[in-house]
């Protein structure tokens, strides 16, 4: 089964300035995908950024980028130039191809909480 | 393009009272999901259709919780008797599925708060 862990519950930044959040998995597919959606307080989830495993170069998406180690199965997630509007619950998420059609296909880690500080 | 719809947006029941939520995937999407929110924790999946069919239920509760997808577009998720412990956000999300080889990026809707008194 796959687990996706995310160790730190909140985070604070000061607005322009830099933060990676952090994201470990486990899992024994070699092909797979990963995602960073980002829910603010009026609970619509949205997508950030996504990264498809069998790809070596790491996603950027704008101030968005993500540090993809496949081997020791990390996917942080970099925002340079904070911004107010950046503040919500951010979640990492590991996805199997829907090819596979039982099991964990879709797994949503326990979230990090970023505030942005003006 | 709109986005995925759900209504309604908050609901408050007393136990054992049945509830329905209701979702409006995005247009040419034919995989939808349900997925289950508690307060301050990841979604966690309920069920998925692809087209008509429920391809992964493993997670729904079934003794209380159904749903349908009729037509393979607007899909419904029913609660009969809910329970103290339902009280949680339902979000909905579709993606379109044209390749069976690829997985598609979820679009998600805003969700319906429910309240269990």
């Amino acid at each position: 089964a796959q687990t996706v862990t995310q160790s730190q519950p909140e985070m604070s930044v000061q607005e322009a300035e830099t933060v990676t959040l952090s994201c470990t998995y486990d899992t024994s597919e070699s092909n797979y995908y990963l995602f960073w959606y980002k829910q603010p307080p009026s609970r619509q989830m949205i997508l950030v950024i996504r990264q498809e495993a069998y790809k070596q170069q790491n996603a950027t998406e704008n101030r968005f980028s993500v540090n993809f180690q496949k081997a020791a199965k990390s996917f942080s997630l970099k925002i340079s130039d904070s911004q107010l509007g950046d503040t919500a619950m951010y979640f990492c998420a590991f996805m199997k191809p829907r090819r596979m059609v039982y099991g964990q296909n879709f797994v949503f880690g326990p979230g990090t909480r970023l505030s942005v500080l003006p | 393009e709109a986005g995925v719809v759900q209504s309604p947006r908050y609901k408050i029941i007393e136990k054992k009272q049945p509830v329905a939520f209701w979702c409006n995937p995005i247009s040419g999407h034919n995989t939808l999901y349900w997925y289950l929110q508690n307060l301050g924790q990841g979604p966690e999946l309920l069920i998925r259709y692809e087209n008509e069919e429920a391809v992964d239920d493993s997670q729904l509760p079934k003794d209380r919780f159904s749903a349908e997808r009729l037509k393979g577009v607007d899909s419904t998720l029913k609660i009969q008797p809910a329970e103290l412990g339902d009280s949680a956000v339902y979000l909905c999300a579709s993606s379109s599925g044209w390749d069976p080889y690829r997985t598609d990026t979820q679009y998600f809707g805003p969700g319906t708060r429910l309240t269990v008194l």
